[in-house]
């Protein structure tokens, strides 16, 4: 069964970079993709990007001039750096599997908030 | 116009039936796509229920119960879940998802209350 930790800073102030990285256990880390989702307090889902084993990306065009995920194979973790942020950047920031296009193994979840 | 609309909240007894929409824009034809369920409780990351396509073409998650179906309505041009023998525990939110020009939309979401 495969498990997905997430990890990364809490706080942030406005025009920070916002960093998380998300380690897999217990199962194969080729031949998915690897997801960011994210949903502001109270309300629903937005989906960032994803990024495959051999690092092709998949960005969504709203975020996407802000938005890096990158890999780490051997470590079998993959990351989200999202550059300038705002308020409105607030939200918790899941990390996730996509198999064949369904999301079907979720972190836990972290509350990144964006205040001065 | 959003790309999925879903009602932002539905009521029904336990034991009865609740059919969730997930109504697509106009100029997208419900046909074409596959259409993914997930239930997210309050405070849990959302859970994956099943993906919906046609009825020789779906998916049921692992360890989904058989009482979670999806079908579609062409005529609305709409993806719906259909969960029946409701129990308390179906009490959450229901986000339904298409894969639009290679980015996951997501609608929405339904309240699904249980009372």
């Amino acid at each position: 069964q495969v498990q997905l930790q997430q990890w990364g800073a809490g706080l942030l102030k406005p025009s920070e970079t916002l960093s998380l990285t998300c380690a897999v256990y217990g199962g194969s880390f080729s031949g998915y993709y690897w997801s960011w989702i994210r949903q502001p307090p109270g309300k629903g889902l937005e989906w960032i990007g994803e990024i495959k084993h051999n690092a092709i990306t998949n960005y969504n065009p709203s975020l996407k001039s802000r938005v890096t995920i990158s890999i780490d194979t051997s470590g079998n973790q993959f990351s989200l750096r999202l550059s300038s942020v705002t308020a409105a950047d607030t939200a918790v920031y899941y990390c996730a599997r996509d198999i064949d296009g369904s999301i079907d193994s979720w972190g836990q979840g972290t509350l990144v908030t964006v205040s001065s | 116009q959003a790309v999925l609309t879903q009602p932002s909240s539905l009521s029904a007894s336990p034991g009865a039936s609740a059919s969730l929409t997930c109504t697509l824009r106009s100029d997208i034809t419900v046909g074409t796509y596959s259409i993914y369920w997930y239930r997210q409780k309050p405070g849990s990351p959302p859970q994956y229920l099943l993906r919906y396509k046609s009825d020789s073409d779906k998916q049921q998650g692992s360890g989904v119960p058989s009482r979670f179906s999806g079908s579609k309505d062409a005529s609305a041009n709409a993806g719906i879940l259909v969960i029946s023998g409701l129990q308390s525990e179906d009490e959450a939110d229901y986000y339904c998802m298409i894969w639009h020009t290679s980015v996951a939309v997501f609608g929405g979401g339904t309240q699904l209350t249980v009372l």
